[in-house]
C-alpha cells in the first residue's frame, strides 16, 4: 500500500506559481498519482492525474520523474480562490481485482493578497 | 447533472442507536467508497465497492457495515455508533475507466453523544 506525504501547510502570495510535492516511496507499477483540491465543508474535486514525465490541463501541472517516487503539482500564478486543501492520492491494488484507494493528509496552500 | 448525492447531510444520535447514511450515484459508476474525514487526519477510506455485491475494506472499517445491492447505491451502516465516529463522511464514485477521477458526494457531518 503506497503511502504519500506532503508538506502540511504553505503560504503563497496572489500571483506567483505554486508548486507542492508529494512523496511516494513504494508507489507500484500499476499505479497513477491524482491530485485533488478541496475547499471547506466541501467534498474533494479533482485536478489532475498522471503516470510519468509531465502532464498539463487548463488548472495545473503534475512534474513525475522518472522514478516515480515523488510527484509536484504546479499551480501557476495563484488566486485567493485557490486556497484549499491539496491531496495527492495513490492508488494501490490489493489482489483479486479489487483496489485500495489512499489520501496523504494534504497540504493547507494560503493564498495570500 | 451528474451528481453525487448523501442523506442526511447532517445528523446527531445517540451512542447505539443504529443510523443509515445513504449514498446514490446517476453516473452508472462501477465504483464507489466511503471516507471519513477529521482534523490532522485527512481523508481515510472506510469500504469500497467495485461493482454489485463486491465490497471490500478500507484503512478504518472498524464499526461500519456497507452493502452495495444496486449499482447505484451504496449505504453506510453504523449498527451501534460510538463517539469516536463523530466525523465528516463523504461518499465517492469513479467509473472502471477512470478510476481516479472520483467525484465526491456533499458530505454528511455526523455527531453521536
Amino acid at each position: 500500500l503506497a503511502k504519500t506525504t506532503q508538506p502540511i501547510s504553505m503560504d503563497s502570495y496572489e500571483g506567483q506559481e505554486v508548486n507542492i510535492t508529494c512523496s511516494h516511496n513504494n508507489i507500484a507499477t500499476n499505479d497513477y498519482i491524482t491530485w485533488y483540491q478541496q475547499f471547506p465543508s466541501q467534498g474533494p474535486r479533482f485536478i489532475i492525474q498522471g503516470y510519468k514525465t509531465k502532464v498539463t490541463n487548463e488548472v495545473a501541472s503534475l512534474f513525475i520523474p522518472a522514478d516515480r517516487k515523488s510527484s509536484t503539482l504546479s499551480l501557476p500564478r495563484v488566486s485567493l480562490s485557490d486556497t484549499a486543501v491539496y491531496y495527492c492520492l495513490v492508488g494501490a491494488y490489493s489482489g483479486a481485482g479489487s483496489y485500495q484507494l489512499t489520501f496523504g493528509k494534504g497540504t493547507k496552500l494560503s493564498v495570500i493578497p | 447533472e451528474a451528481q453525487v448525492t448523501q442523506n442526511p447531510r447532517y445528523l446527531i444520535t445517540v451512542t447505539g442507536k443504529k443510523l443509515t447514511v445513504t449514498c446514490s450515484q446517476n453516473m452508472n459508476h462501477e465504483y464507489m467508497s466511503w471516507y471519513r474525514q477529521d482534523p490532522g487526519l485527512g481523508l481515510r477510506q472506510i469500504y469500497y465497492s467495485m461493482n454489485v455485491e463486491v465490497t471490500d475494506k478500507g484503512d478504518v472499517p472498524e464499526g461500519y457495515k456497507v452493502s452495495r445491492k444496486e449499482k447505484r447505491n451504496f449505504p453506510l451502516i453504523l449498527e451501534s455508533p460510538s463517539p469516536n465516529q463523530t466525523s465528516l463522511y463523504f461518499c465517492a464514485s469513479s467509473s472502471r475507466a477512470q478510476t481516479y477521477e472520483q467525484y465526491f458526494g456533499p458530505g454528511t457531518r455526523l455527531t453521536v453523544t
